[in-house]
């Protein structure tokens, strides 16, 4: 098993452009969530989702949109990127809440923003 | 709203030397608490969790984390530390919508 995969694993990106971050699992995980990681600030949940189809926003969602259309994958976009949103990036499954459950990460994206 | 603080931003230890890391948290309820590791580099690792019963819970690699209710903490520790314990850890509550809310991250520095 694979486990959680991400792709890319590094960015360098100019303001105002786009990119998608993919992130893939392979343990049939119903729950899977995006953060974003800065020094100092632990991790902020930006964007999760329940269930193939479903989504929704965490604590920091602006600038950010996201996509469920397979069980298995989650996509992260950033449609104008901006400064402020160079971080490192990491996606994460779980079989349950994860509030309550074990959650499995993925090795993080850094993403820098010119 | 619930919330974590991690006290310590930056730690270092001799390698063989005990280890204690704290963990402060806010929740009105009993809590879900769970220690995270993060190797240079890489993703996030589950170290232990409490959610209830014995108030001291073990983990991999050697560690324990004690739940004091009266003290609000889920202080992480290690009889003895390893050059490879050198890494990021996180302390985490899960809140009552079922998101995970992360402390600021202790970062471990091991000396030889």
């Amino acid at each position: 098993n694979a486990g959680v995969t991400q792709t890319p694993k590094f960015r360098v990106l100019k303001t105002g452009q786009s990119m998608t971050l993919l992130c893939a699992q392979d343990m049939n995980h119903e729950y899977m969530y995006w953060y974003r990681q800065d020094p100092g600030m632990g991790l902020r949940l930006i964007h999760y989702s329940v269930g193939e189809g479903t989504t929704a926003k965490g604590e920091v969602p602006d600038g950010y949109n996201v996509s469920r259309l397979k069980k298995q994958n989650f996509l992260l976009g950033l449609e104008s990127a901006a400064p402020s949103q160079t971080s490192v990036y990491f996606c994460a499954s779980t079989q349950g809440l994860a509030g309550y459950n074990e959650q499995f990460f993925g090795p993080g994206t850094r993403l820098t923003v010119l | 709203a619930q919330s974590v603080t991690q006290p310590d931003i930056h730690i270092t230890v001799s390698e063989g030397a005990s280890l204690e890391l704290r963990c402060n948290y806010s929740y009105g309820a009993t809590p879900y608490l769970f220690w995270y590791v993060q190797s240079p580099g890489q993703g996030l690792q589950l170290l232990l969790k409490y959610f209830s019963g014995d108030t001291l819970v073990q983990g991999i690699k050697g560690f324990e984390a004690e739940f004091k209710r009266s003290q609000s903490s889920f202080n992480l520790r290690k009889p003895s530390v390893h050059w490879s314990d050198a890494a990021e850890y996180f302390c985490a509550v899960g809140s009552n919508t079922g998101k995970l809310i992360f402390g600021q991250g202790t970062t471990l520095q091991v000396k030889p």
